[in-house]
């Protein structure tokens, strides 16, 4: 199957510093991409959609200027965690869809970021 | 506006017993239907679609669209099924609505 590899696994910074986690899709290409955010045992909250060479769409609540998403090609959409604070601290897992109607997708194995 | 439920947040079942996920949904037009799962440590995958009508792992799922619903079951679990489990829909029509929407998940423990 498809594989969707995301960097880093684990990442631990301090307040107020950025973070950069990439996701990549190793075998296809990937005209859209997903970014989600996991609590502890409960569900996946989607954070925005990036579309290769376009912005990206936010859903309603989540701070454009402090989560940059950025989808540089066809295989690669990185988040940015501006000014991270520890309430910031959390999972964050990418996906990506393959075929023109997103027939399958394909899961990143999500970083886990810890703010100090 | 499409929305999935998963009204068990936790669920534990014995080694043996028969269990069952329920998942609800809410789409005007013909959705399609998934099970995705999250084994501890490792990143979510899919289970099965509705579309394929397959069993994996021993899991199955109708899709009921008079009740809105598409469960899964298993007759006997195992302690390997102990995992979180989200149901998921897509619509059917373009754009947005192309979106995964997931329900809140089941942590589900099958005990020894």
């Amino acid at each position: 199957g498809a594989v969707v590899s995301q960097h880093p696994s684990r990442v631990i910074c301090k307040s107020g510093t950025s973070v950069k986690i990439e996701c990549r899709s190793l075998d296809f290409q990937a005209t859209t991409m997903f970014w989600y955010r996991q609590f502890p045992k409960q569900s996946l909250m989607l954070m925005a959609t990036s579309n290769e060479g376009s912005k990206a769409t936010y859903e309603q609540g989540v701070e454009k200027d402090k989560f940059l998403i950025n989808h540089a090609s066809l295989t690669l959409s990185t988040l940015t965690v501006t000014s991270a604070h520890p309430e910031d601290s959390s999972f964050y897992i990418c996906r990506a869809e393959r075929g023109q109607w997103g027939t399958e997708a394909f899961f990143g194995q999500g970083t886990r970021l810890t703010v100090v | 506006a499409q929305r999935v439920t998963q009204p068990e947040k936790l669920l534990s079942v014995f080694k043996g017993a028969p269990v069952e996920l329920k998942c609800n949904y809410s789409y005007s037009g013909s959705p399609e239907l998934f099970w995705y799962v999250q084994y501890s440590r490792q990143r979510l995958q899919l289970l099965l679609r509705h579309i394929s009508r397959e069993s994996i792992k021993g899991f199955t799922a109708d899709l009921n669209k008079g009740e809105t619903s598409f469960h899964l079951k298993k007759p006997f679990a195992q302690e390997e099924d102990s995992a979180m489990y989200y149901c998921a829909l897509r619509g059917a029509s373009s754009g947005s609505a192309r979106q995964l929407t997931f329900g809140s998940g089941t942590q589900l423990t099958v005990l020894p």
